[in-house]
């Protein structure tokens, strides 16, 4: 059964640090990995896609990177803001989508 | 397309009662996909439907719990006899077979008193 970890948990930044948040994953016979944001009592917004042949995608201030091999994926957010505040999702796809619990992001002013 | 809508919002219920969710997909995807979500936790998956046919369901997904896509396009989510634990955020997803993601909805939460 695929198993998915975020780590950290939570994370709380000043306004302009990069950072880096952090996704394993145990069976990697994945098709694709997907980055999602979540706001407090909100659905999912897709952030970034990974294909299983592809190494990372990128996005304005974000890249998200991907090591099937190791089980790992890593979502780099370059100068932080405050309106980057939400959860961030980790999630792969085998037949099924199954995700991590989660990195609660705090940008603080 | 607007893309994934959910309908209610919001769904406040007492104990023993009966809901129903609606999701209303993205409509070029033929894939469309139920998941639960408790406070600090990600989605767990309930359920999908491939078109019309219901293909997997979830060990979590009691028998008072129904879900239906009648002619591929919308479907809904009922559970009978609400408990309050499944007070939680209700997520409806769809995609284009798999390989192209999942595009969710905004949810509806429901809460059991």
């Amino acid at each position: 059964k695929q198993e998915v970890t975020q780590i950290p948990a939570a994370l709380s930044v000043p306004e302009g640090e990069n950072l880096v948040l952090n996704c394993s994953f145990t069976d990697s016979a994945i098709y694709n990995l997907q980055w999602f944001r979540q706001d407090p009592g909100k659905g999912l917004t897709s952030l970034l896609l990974i294909q299983s042949s592809q190494r990372e995608q990128t996005s304005g201030r974000l890249n998200a990177s991907l090591d099937k091999s190791s089980g790992r994926s890593t979502l780099y957010i370059a100068a932080s803001q405050p309106g980057d505040s939400a959860t961030y999702l980790c999630a792969v796809w085998n037949n099924d989508m199954r995700f991590g619990a989660g990195t609660r992001l705090t940008v603080k002013p | 397309d607007t893309g994934v809508s959910q309908d209610p919002r919001h769904k406040i219920t007492k104990r023993g009662q009966n809901v129903t969710f609606r999701c209303d997909p993205i409509s070029e995807h033929n894939r469309l996909y139920w998941y639960r979500q408790t406070l600090g936790q990600g989605p767990e998956f309930l359920t999908y439907f491939q078109n019309e046919a219901q293909l997997e369901k979830s060990r979590l997904l009691s028998d008072r719990f129904s879900a239906e896509r009648p002619k591929g396009s919308f479907s809904t989510l009922e559970i009978q006899r609400t408990e309050q634990g499944d007070s939680a955020m209700y997520l409806c997803a769809s995609s284009y077979e798999g390989h192209y993601g999942y595009t969710f909805g905004s949810g509806t939460r429901l809460t059991v008193v």
